[in-house]
């Protein structure tokens, strides 16, 4: 059973680089990292997904150690519309363990 | 907009009831997912589907049942409602299963009275 935390909560100013840690154990070399977002009253949203080491896109970056115990979400210069709930979800087999979330807001 | 339908969007009904939850997924997605969103557990994944047969289960109660059907719509059936299943029911889709980015719908939320 992957358990995976995050923490409750981040402030952050806008234009900054905000970083989100998913803490997870027990998860094996193939299983996969994904990361959402969420806004009240909406279905989470695809950020980014990986399963080693750094991946990119154009919203986001993701890193995930060596170790594997737990990956980064990395966002470049945040904006007001940022402001939202985050989850890690780790793919392990065929059995999917959302985090607990981070509500991250930011600050104009 | 994911492209994922879900109705209704809203449902109120008392406690011992039955009720079931629709989904459409993205055209070409053979792939759908079911989720429980409540305060006190998270978002928790309940059961998988592929072309109409179960993949995966996940922390789903007995009282509850999905299928998929050959046009890959879904359905989530839940009986016997107790007050604790009040939550957002989400269903997720994607074309093959497995990792690959799951596409959410907007969710039914359902209060047991």
């Amino acid at each position: 059973l992957a358990k995976t935390t995050q923490p409750i909560s981040m402030d952050s100013y806008e234009g900054q680089e905000v970083n989100i840690t998913c803490s997870h154990n027990n998860i094996a070399t193939n299983d996969y990292i994904t990361w959402y977002q969420q806004f009240p009253s909406q279905g989470p949203r695809f950020i980014i997904q990986g399963y080693k080491t750094k991946v990119t896109n154009e919203v986001a970056s993701l890193f995930i150690p060596a170790d594997r115990k737990s990956s980064t979400l990395s966002l470049p210069r945040v904006s007001l519309s940022d402001t939202a709930v985050y989850y890690c979800l780790v793919t392990t087999g065929n059995q999917f363990y959302f985090g607990t979330g981070t509500s991250l807001t930011v600050i104009p | 907009d994911s492209g994922v339908t879900q109705t209704p969007k809203h449902l109120i009904t008392a406690t011992g009831q039955r009720v079931t939850l629709r989904c459409s997924p993205r055209s070409g997605d053979l792939s759908v997912y079911w989720y429980q969103q409540s305060l006190d557990q998270g978002l928790q994944f309940l059961i998988q589907y592929y072309n109409g047969e179960e993949r995966a289960k996940g922390n789903i109660l007995e009282r509850f049942s999905a299928q998929q059907f050959p046009d890959l719509h879904s359905e989530l059936n839940l009986s016997s409602l107790e007050l604790g299943d009040s939550a957002l029911y989400f269903c997720a889709s994607n074309p093959s299963g497995g990792a690959g980015t799951q596409y959410f719908g907007p969710g039914t939320r359902l209060t047991v009275l």
